[in-house]
């Protein structure tokens, strides 16, 4: 059963507009999610985060939404750029206890110039 | 620093040989964790550990065993390889769990025939 889970396994996007990648969660205990970027034969690396406190964090192009009450998250990229073109992962955990993060299946984005 | 390093980077082997992929991290961190990821299927958590001496099942941990005999170390062991294990394997570490970002090492793409 994914707890994490990204229904779009792919998303195409022009350079300048906007990238919006979904991801929803079914576990109420999770209260910190965050985003991370994976390119081609590279590890993935960080990118943002959000704790439950907060409805959206910003950092630089990105923001990340949170909807408690829906359970789902979103990372908007604005503009979009060719360097964005990755796999984006979200990933979940509890604050509390030794719980490791929930990966979801990914999202891969193409930005095309 | 060096961040989290793996060894090797690429290996081949035969059903049922054995092999052991080493991660090493230079940064104090305590926690650390091997994944593996796969086509469509995200990054599934294989084992991690929270502390040097200490070792945790994640979501896929059968026919995998893991070591952490000191805590920049964390050794990922295949006792007798099978087809099935074909995947690329990244290890991580964090500062702590849940909240705190996992760094990622560049990744071992493993073919078992």
């Amino acid at each position: 059963d994914q707890q994490v889970k990204q229904n779009s396994p792919s998303l195409s996007v022009q350079e300048g507009r906007i990238s919006i990648l979904n991801c929803d969660y079914t576990n109420s205990m999770f209260d910190y999610f965050l985003w991370y970027k994976k390119y081609p034969a590279e590890g993935p690396t960080f990118l943002i985060s959000i704790s439950s406190i907060k409805d959206k964090n910003e950092d630089g192009r990105f923001t990340v939404f949170l909807n408690k009450s829906a359970k789902h998250l979103s990372l908007h990229i604005v503009p979009s750029q060719p360097g964005d073109s990755a796999v984006y992962f979200c990933a979940a955990s509890p604050n509390s206890g030794n719980t490791p993060l929930v990966f979801g299946k990914g999202t891969r984005l193409s930005v095309i110039a | 620093n060096a961040g989290v390093t793996q060894t090797p980077k690429f290996r081949v082997l035969k059903t049922g040989q054995s092999m052991t992929l080493l991660c090493a991290q230079d940064m104090n961190h305590e926690y650390m964790y091997w994944y593996r990821q796969d086509p469509g299927m995200g990054l599934r958590l294989i084992h991690y550990s929270v502390g040097e001496g200490t070792t945790a099942k994640g979501e896929v941990p059968d026919g995998y065993n893991v070591s952490r005999l000191k805590k920049q170390n964390f050794l990922l062991g295949l006792e007798s390889a099978a087809p099935s294990q074909t995947s690329v394997y990244f290890c991580a570490s964090s500062y702590g769990g849940q909240a705190y970002e996992q760094y990622f090492g560049p990744g071992t793409r493993l073919t078992v025939t």
